[in-house]
């Protein structure tokens, strides 16, 4: 496609429920990222893809966080057992490869009441 | 471990006015260093991307510098205008194989008609 998509733009859970966020990357982009940005602050980094590979997952929170990219395209991160804490937008990024700049998604702004 | 620093956090000059947004860094060995710019609610937009060996980069209005010895860039806006009213962050990429960028906490500008 044109740019990164990312669905849903917004989503409301309840704590303790499971989610799924959808990354769509640029056509042939080989590279993923997946960040999380909290208000008033940077992104943060959470993993990286190189096609279908996490090459560095080292910012996952803990266990209840997992990302899958299964075919080296669309990207999904899931999150089991939701707390209020993870409420923040979860930015996901493409690149050519990861010496290229990125091209970044609107975000999915994730609530967790 | 990289740490990176944006002063001021918030900035606020009338239009026409040329201006200057900082970006610090603790450790010099970076792959490259990316501004970018950020609209309420919406994801990052690329501004300028800087390899370790360039001194700067410029686009238009924006003309971005980096001095990886003293672990910084800047980020210098021509003639702003009420449209460059956004968030600025910069993100560096450290060496080898790593898709991860360290991003600061941004700087909020604001700029009066």
């Amino acid at each position: 496609g044109a740019g990164v998509s990312q669905t849903p733009s917004n989503k409301v859970t309840e704590k303790g429920k499971y989610v799924e966020l959808r990354c769509d990357p640029i056509s042939g982009h080989t590279a993923l990222y997946w960040y999380r940005q909290s208000l008033g602050q940077g992104p943060e980094f959470l993993i990286y893809f190189q096609g279908t590979g996490a090459a560095d997952d080292s910012g996952l929170p803990n266990d209840r966080f997992f990302a899958v990219r299964p075919e080296g395209s669309v990207s999904t991160l899931k999150i089991q057992r939701t707390e209020r804490g993870d409420s923040a937008v979860y930015l996901c990024a493409s690149s050519q490869d990861s010496f290229y700049g990125y091209t970044f998604g609107s975000g999915t702004r994730l609530t967790v009441v | 471990k990289q740490e990176v620093t944006q002063i001021p956090a918030a900035l606020s000059v009338p239009e026409g006015e040329n201006l200057v947004l900082n970006c610090s860094f603790t450790d010099s060995a970076i792959y490259n260093l990316q501004w970018f710019r950020q609209d309420p609610g919406k994801g990052l937009t690329s501004l300028l991307l800087i390899q370790s060996s360039q001194r700067e980069q410029t686009s238009g209005r924006l003309n971005a510098s980096l001095d990886k010895s003293s672990g910084r860039s800047t980020l210098y806006i021509a003639a702003s205008q009420p449209g460059d009213s956004a968030t600025y962050l910069c993100a560096v990429k450290g060496p080898g194989n790593t898709g991860k960028l360290i991003f600061g906490q941004g700087t909020t500008l604001q700029v009066k008609p």
